[in-house]
């Protein structure tokens, strides 16, 4: 079946626009994880769902970040006010349940903030 | 907090060669450990995983991972390099939450010379 999709596949915008960033999980994954990779460095978490609710968001850096999953499937990470410093990948990984079961990444959004 | 310690930045093997690629991580419990490799401009691809049964997980392309407790190293092997193998790998654990959110390792670049 289809694995998880991103899109768009490259974002470019300048400094203090605000972007989208949407993930489509494998269907039926109840579990959505975000991650964000800088260059040169392995992924970091930034927020997890279950479902529909956010069951931790301690991975997202400051307030100008947030995500939402509101029918429990496809999600959006969004960024106001873009820093340079948001640069870099931004990839969703999705699992059946959570916990221990594999988790499945996309092919990530390349995000660059001029 | 869990981590995760990838040595050698840069790997550098000739075709058919040994590929040993090292992990150690920091837990007092048993976590879940993966190893996923990256290629160029795509998302991550889980190569194996270890959740306490064998200590000896097989995974795909003919690569296996021995869990050593008493080393608490998850270090990555293959007999014999392909050119094809020429990517990014990292070694991530679960953070022992409730959420299980994964811990990355920096990566390790493996470059296969023909």
């Amino acid at each position: 079946g289809a694995g998880v999709s991103q899109t768009p596949s490259n974002k470019v915008t300048e400094k203090g626009k605000y972007v989208e960033l949407r993930c489509d999980p494998i269907s039926g994954h109840t579990a959505l994880y975000w991650y964000r990779q800088s260059l040169g460095q392995g992924p970091e978490f930034l927020i997890y769902f279950q479902g529909t609710g956010a069951a931790d968001d301690s991975g997202l850096p400051n307030d100008r970040f947030f995500a939402v999953r509101p029918e429990g499937s496809v999600s959006t990470l969004k960024i106001q006010r873009t820093e340079r410093g948001d640069s870099a990948v931004y990839l969703c990984a999705s699992s059946s349940r959570g916990g221990e079961e594999t988790q499945y990444f996309g092919p990530g959004t390349r995000l660059l903030v001029l | 907090a869990q981590s995760v310690t990838q040595l050698g930045s840069h790997v550098s093997v000739s075709e058919g060669a040994l590929v040993l690629l090292r992990c150690n991580y920091s837990s007092s419990v048993p976590p879940y450990l993966f190893w996923y490799v990256q290629y160029p401009n795509q998302g991550l691809q889980l190569l194996l995983k270890y959740t306490s049964a064998a200590t000896l997980v097989k995974g795909i392309n003919g690569f296996e991972a021995e869990f050593k407790k008493s080393e608490t190293s998850f270090h990555l092997t293959k007999p014999s390099a392909h050119m094809s193998d020429a990517a990014e790998y990292f070694c991530a654990v679960t953070d022992g939450g409730a959420t299980n959110k994964l811990i990355f390792g920096t990566g390790t670049l493996l470059a296969v010379q023909p």
